[in-house]
């Protein structure tokens, strides 16, 4: 049981260059989300995902685009990145029980992108 | 909307010292509440939380923290650290009124605890 993985550990980037980040849980979560994490300001939720093929976004998504084609996945992409997006994500996913209960979020260990 | 403050940004204390981080939050709903640690180069791990009941709540490795609804607080403590606790601490809060369900984080802006010998 792996938990959350995210793929790749590393990356960096040139101004205007795209690419994917993948999260995978193999918790059978229904929830996955997508958080950057920058220095003084936490972590910021930039888009997350309540099932299979839904996605909606969060407080940052300016620049990001995301899918759930699978339930254990979820994508993040950069489609022209720029230095502002230079920053550590961090996946996340929950399961679901009741809307009232807890719903404890398991994070992944980080994504570290640099954009030149 | 929501929101944390985290009212240190760094805190340097002594080996086997108290300590306590402040966080404060900011909500018109009832939130749950949560300290997460994350050390270098490490992702983020659950320290504690408080949905509800007891207003002292104990966590992993020696941590507590207190729910003071009066003053939208939620502290964090431990009576005597060690050198292995120098991390980075977040406070955070969710509500349950999130699209069916999915309770999203609002973090604060982080502590970083270090431990001197």
């Amino acid at each position: 049981n792996a938990g959350v993985t995210q793929t790749p550990k590393f990356r960096v980037l040139k101004t205007g260059q795209s690419m994917t980040l993948l999260c995978a849980q193999d918790m059978n979560h229904e929830y996955m989300y997508w958080y950057r994490q920058d220095p003084g300001m936490g972590l910021r939720l930039i888009h997350y995902s309540v099932g299979e093929g839904t996605t909606a976004k969060g407080e940052v998504p300016d620049g990001y685009n995301v899918s759930r084609l699978k339930k254990q996945n979820f994508l993040l992409g950069l489609e022209s990145a720029a230095p502002s997006q230079t920053s550590v994500y961090f996946c996340a996913s929950a399961t679901y029980r009741d809307y009232y209960s807890y719903n404890e979020q398991f994070f992944g260990p980080g994504t570290r992108l640099t954009v030149l | 909307a929501q929101s944390v403050t985290q009212l240190d940004s760094q805190v340097p204390v002594f080996e086997e010292a108290p300590v306590e981080l402040r966080c404060n939050y900011s909500s018109s709903v009832s939130v749950y509440l949560f300290w997460y640690v994350q050390y270098p180069n490490q992702g983020l791990q659950l320290l504690l939380k408080y949905l509800s009941g007891s207003t002292l709540v104990k966590g992993i490795n020696g941590f507590e923290a207190e729910f003071n609804k009066s003053q939208t607080s939620f502290h964090l403590r431990k009576p005597s650290v060690h050198i292995s606790d120098t991390a980075e601490y977040f406070c955070a809060v969710s509500d349950f009124s999130g699209d069916q369900g999915a309770q999203k984080l609002v973090f604060g802006q982080g502590t970083r605890l270090t431990i001197n010998p």
